[in-house]
């Protein structure tokens, strides 16, 4: 199946520090979408996006969409200890019924 | 509040028993789907339902059978369980719509995990 190649697979930070992860396919994405999971917890959405080029923020993250359509990136600024957990990429390919495909995810840790 | 709910949160099972897990949105969402996360937490997408009908079935065993009884419903039930199928069971939903935005958006309940022993 259509893999997503997600990195680093874990960070482990001081607090204050920024983050970067990415996500990298051979094939082109429609959309691109960045969760992040808390233990025990199902999937949260951080920041979505539909367009080529496209880089939004949320707070003290940002995400891009890549040029080419087969990548993006999301950086968190100024990390706090409550931004740990397992940050996951996801794309929907064109014509696949909205089905996502995802990374597998990056575990942050932040030491306080 | 607004959600996308499961029932149960855990679940432990001996092999070879039947067992059913709920999700329920109400969220006005008429697509929903059901994703298992492994050990490792890679999640894979398994099953997708748009207004009661079947539109995505991954290569799952056929001793997984989803069923909608609504648009705000879909269940999964196991049958003959086995342990590779202990993991941690997402149920999501999207609303469909013309627009590429928002409507591409799946949101996720808490998760069941599921033990099979």
């Amino acid at each position: 199946g259509q893999q997503l190649n997600q990195s680093p697979q874990s960070m482990f930070i001081q607090e204050g520090e920024d983050v970067s992860m990415n996500c990298t396919s051979s094939s082109i994405f429609n959309t691109w979408l960045w969760y992040k999971q808390d233990p025990g917890e199902g999937p949260v959405l951080l920041i979505a996006l539909y367009k080529a080029g496209e880089l939004t923020s949320n707070g003290r993250l940002t995400a891009q969409f890549g040029i080419t359509r087969k990548d993006s990136f999301l950086n968190i600024s100024a990390s706090i200890p409550s931004d740990v957990g397992i940050y996951f990429c996801a794309g929907q390919l064109p014509g696949s019924n909205y089905k996502l495909t995802f990374g597998k995810g990056t575990l942050l840790t932040v030491n306080p | 509040d607004t959600a996308v709910s499961q029932t149960p949160k855990y679940l432990v099972t001996q092999m070879g028993n039947d067992k059913s897990i709920k999700c329920e949105q109400n969220l006005g969402h008429d697509t929903m789907y059901w994703y298992k996360q492994d050990s490792k937490k890679f999640l894979k997408i398994m099953f997708s339902y748009n207004n009661k009908e079947l539109i995505i079935n991954e290569t799952v065993p056929n001793r997984f059978s989803p069923k909608s009884p609504d648009k705000a419903h879909l269940n999964l039930h196991i049958n003959s369980l086995e342990l590779g199928d202990s993991a941690v069971y997402f149920c999501a939903s999207r609303h469909t719509g013309t627009s590429g935005r928002a409507s591409d958006t799946q949101y996720f309940g808490p998760g069941t995990r599921l033990t099979v022993l």
